[in-house]
């Protein structure tokens, strides 16, 4: 079975700029959290989407949003890049009732 | 406001030792207790998890205890290979699970040959 898969895998962005990441789960899972990982911060909760449902939003401004398709892949967008929004983004999906929670290996973003 | 708290933030063990990180957490909430491994340039990957109700869990060379008065959780890693070496971060989350995780700050382990 194939695991999470995140792509790009590395991005570079200017500040003002907007940016896309994707994620495909594992295969049968349907629920998608998404995460930032920074060394100052660790990782922090985003947003989590179920049947294209989001169920719960971290504490990020709203320029962090979020979607998930029919197919339960997702993507998550931030608009009006700042400096500090360089980080480690992961996505991470679940069964359906399961809690278990397996992570792709992230994409890289950083903001110049 | 930090939830789960884990310690110590850097630890070096010899080859053959038993390494020991712990957490604390705040939210009598949680109730379900992973843990994670994370090698540089990869995603976290699941090691082992513990509910509320259990002590103890043991799997392979990992071991997670657990003491839900003191509101503490550990892991224990027997045997410790110079392949250990990572960072650990320990997780709680509770309900559906649907709030997400929250994670301690992570260890980063060392295995000296």
């Amino acid at each position: 079975k194939a695991g999470v898969t995140q792509t790009p895998r590395y991005l570079i962005k200017t500040r003002g700029q907007q940016v896309t990441l994707s994620c495909s789960p594992i295969s049968g899972h349907r629920s998608v959290s998404w995460y930032q990982q920074t060394p100052g911060q660790g990782l922090q909760f985003l947003f989590e989407y179920f049947s294209e449902t989001q169920r719960n939003k971290g504490n990020f401004p709203g320029r962090f949003s979020g979607r998930q398709f029919s197919n339960s892949r997702s993507e998550m967008n931030v608009s009006t890049l700042e400096l500090g929004d360089s980080a480690l983004y992961l996505c991470a999906s679940s069964s359906v009732g399961g809690r278990e929670a397996f992570f792709g290996q992230g994409t890289r973003l950083t903001v110049v | 406001q930090q939830q789960v708290k884990q310690s110590p933030q850097s630890l070096i063990v010899q080859k053959g030792g038993i390494s020991i990180i712990n957490c604390a957490y705040e939210n009598t909430a949680f109730d379900y207790f992973p843990w994670y491994q994370q090698f540089p340039g990869k995603g976290p990957a699941l090691l082992i998890a513990i509910r509320p109700d259990v002590s103890e869990k043991k799997e392979g060379r990992f071991t997670i205890s657990f003491n839900k008065s003191a509101k503490q959780f550990s892991l224990h890693i027997m045997d410790s290979q110079p392949g250990d070496s990572a960072t650990y971060f320990c997780a709680a989350s509770r309900g559906r699970g649907a709030d997400g995780l929250t994670f301690g700050k992570g260890t980063h382990l060392i295995i000296q040959p």
